[in-house]
C-alpha cells in the first residue's frame, strides 16, 4: 500500500490563481480529511468527507472545495488563491471512527500564494 | 471554541527522559492522542488514550492523563536523537471531524 498521497509537494502561486491539491488513499477508508498548517499552529480542519459523494465543512472552509467521487480520491480546490491561504496542507485517512490506531497522514502539501 | 495548549520547545540530552505536556479545555473529550512529526512529514500517530484512563503504556512511551485537571503528558524513555521531532497532542469529542490539535511541542535531543 502507498498509504496517503499528495500532490504537489510544493506550490507558488500568485494571488486569484486557481489550483487543486490532490490526494488520495488505497486503503478504502471511508474517512478523509483536509487539514490546514500554519507555522507554530496546530492543525485547523477545512473540509472532510465521510464517503464518496459525502462531503462537509470543516473549522476553516472559507476560500476552499471538495469532492469525494470515489473512495480513493479527495481534490481540495483554491479557487481565488489569497495570501493568507500560505500554508502546509495535509490530507489524512481512517477506516472508520472505531478504529483509533489506524489514522495515516500524507506528507503534505506547501503552498505559498505572493 | 476547544482549545489545546504546549509548551514550545523542550531539550534534553540523549539517554534521559522527555515529558511533553499538554492541557485542554473541553470536558466531554473522549479521546486524547499524541502525534509525532518529523521534518517535511506528515503527521504520525503514536498512542492515544480513551479518557477513562489514567495512564498508558507503551514500550519507551507513557501517556498521563489527569482528567480533572484536564492534563496529558507524554513521557519518552531513554530518549534518542531519533525521537528530534514536533509533538502534537490532540482531543477528540465526537466524530473525528471534532479534533483539536494543540499548537506542538518541538523536542530538541542533544547527543
Amino acid at each position: 500500500n502507498a498509504g496517503v498521497t499528495q500532490t504537489p509537494k510544493f506550490r507558488i502561486l500568485k494571488i486569484g490563481q486557481s489550483m487543486t491539491l490532490q490526494c488520495a488513499q488505497d486503503m478504502n477508508h471511508n474517512y478523509m480529511y483536509w487539514y490546514r498548517q500554519d507555522p507554530g499552529m496546530g492543525l485547523k480542519l477545512i473540509y472532510y468527507s465521510v464517503g464518496a459523494g459525502i462531503t462537509d465543512k470543516g473549522e476553516v472552509p472559507n476560500g476552499y472545495n471538495v469532492s469525494r467521487s470515489t473512495t480513493e480520491d479527495f481534490p481540495l480546490r483554491l479557487e481565488l488563491a489569497a495570501p493568507s491561504q500560505t500554508s502546509v496542507y495535509f490530507c489524512a485517512s481512517i477506516p472508520g471512527l472505531a478504529e483509533q490506531e489506524t489514522q495515516y497522514f500524507g506528507p503534505g502539501t506547501r503552498l505559498l500564494v505572493l | 471554541g476547544e482549545d489545546v495548549e504546549q509548551s514550545l520547545f523542550l531539550s534534553v540530552r540523549e539517554g534521559d527522559s522527555s515529558v511533553i505536556n499538554c492541557t485542554y479545555t473541553d470536558s466531554s473529550s473522549t479521546y486524547l492522542y499524541w502525534y509525532k512529526q518529523e521534518p517535511g512529514a506528515g503527521l504520525q500517530l503514536l498512542t492515544y488514550i480513551f479518557s477513562n484512563m489514567d495512564m498508558k503504556q507503551d514500550q519507551r512511551l507513557t501517556v498521563l492523563l489527569n482528567k480533572k485537571d484536564k492534563h496529558l503528558s507524554l513521557r519518552i524513555a531513554d530518549t534518542q536523537t531519533g525521537d528530534s521531532a514536533i509533538y502534537f497532542c490532540a482531543e477528540r469529542s465526537g466524530g473525528y471531524q471534532k479534533v483539536t490539535f494543540g499548537t506542538g511541542t518541538k523536542l530538541q535531543v542533544i547527543p
